[in-house]
């Protein structure tokens, strides 16, 4: 596709769910990175894959969260057993190589009631 | 570790006016600087970026310039329009520690009014 894509969009669940969050990167973008947005704060890093490798997971809160990219492609963010503090835009971004310019998709905004 | 600090908004302009947003840094290394916008419903863009000391990013009338010696990369306009109105973002990259990550400030709010 022409740019970075994210589904859901919203997402609402209640807490002690698992959710699944999905990034599409744009095609042939070596980097993808995760990043979690509360509101009213910019986006903070959470991790990145340079292909299916996950460089560095330093941002991720919690062993509750955790994230692959198996095909160095697509991306998956998990959240296990959700908590109300884990609502937040997550923001997905991809790069052609570590050094380039990151790419943002619109987000997902994730809503734990 | 990495840190960015915005001036706190929000801001609120007339057509036409100047904008200055502050930005400064704390990084390790020689990080690039960059400025991300978000209009409202949308993503982040990238607006601007400087990679070395001294250079100016420049993009759709706005600029800032990389300085080292004070760890600023400021955001100006000449003259803001309606269509400005959004938050923007403020970010480094420091490529010799940790060449994935980005490090944002907290975004400041600008509306301009006609």
């Amino acid at each position: 596709g022409a740019g970075v894509s994210q589904s859901p969009r919203y997402k609402v669940t209640k807490r002690g769910q698992d959710v699944a969050l999905r990034c599409d990167p744009i095609s042939g973008h070596v980097s993808l990175y995760w990043y979690r947005q509360a509101l009213g704060q910019g986006p903070e890093f959470l991790t990145y894959f340079n292909y299916e490798a996950q460089q560095d997971k330093s941002g991720l809160p919690n062993d509750r969260f955790s994230a692959e990219r198996p095909e160095g492609s697509i991306s998956t963010l998990t959240i296990q057993r959700t908590e109300q503090r884990d609502s937040a835009m997550y923001r997905c971004a991809s790069s052609l190589t570590g050094v380039e310019t990151q790419y943002f998709g619109p987000g997902t905004r994730l809503l734990v009631l | 570790g990495n840190s960015v600090t915005q001036m706190e908004g929000p801001v609120t302009l007339s057509e036409e006016a100047f904008l200055t947003i502050n930005c400064t840094y704390t990084a390790t290394g020689y990080p690039s600087l960059f400025w991300y916008v978000q209009y409202p419903g949308e993503g982040l863009q990238l607006l601007l970026k400087a990679t070395k000391a001294d250079d100016k990013g420049s993009n759709k009338g706005f600029e800032a310039t990389y300085r080292k010696e004070t760890t600023s990369f400021h955001l100006e306009k000449g003259s803001v329009q309606v269509s400005d109105s959004a938050v923007y973002f403020c970010a480094l990259r420091s490529y010799n520690t940790n060449a994935g990550k980005s490090t944002f400030g907290d975004g400041t709010t600008l509306t301009v009014k006609p």
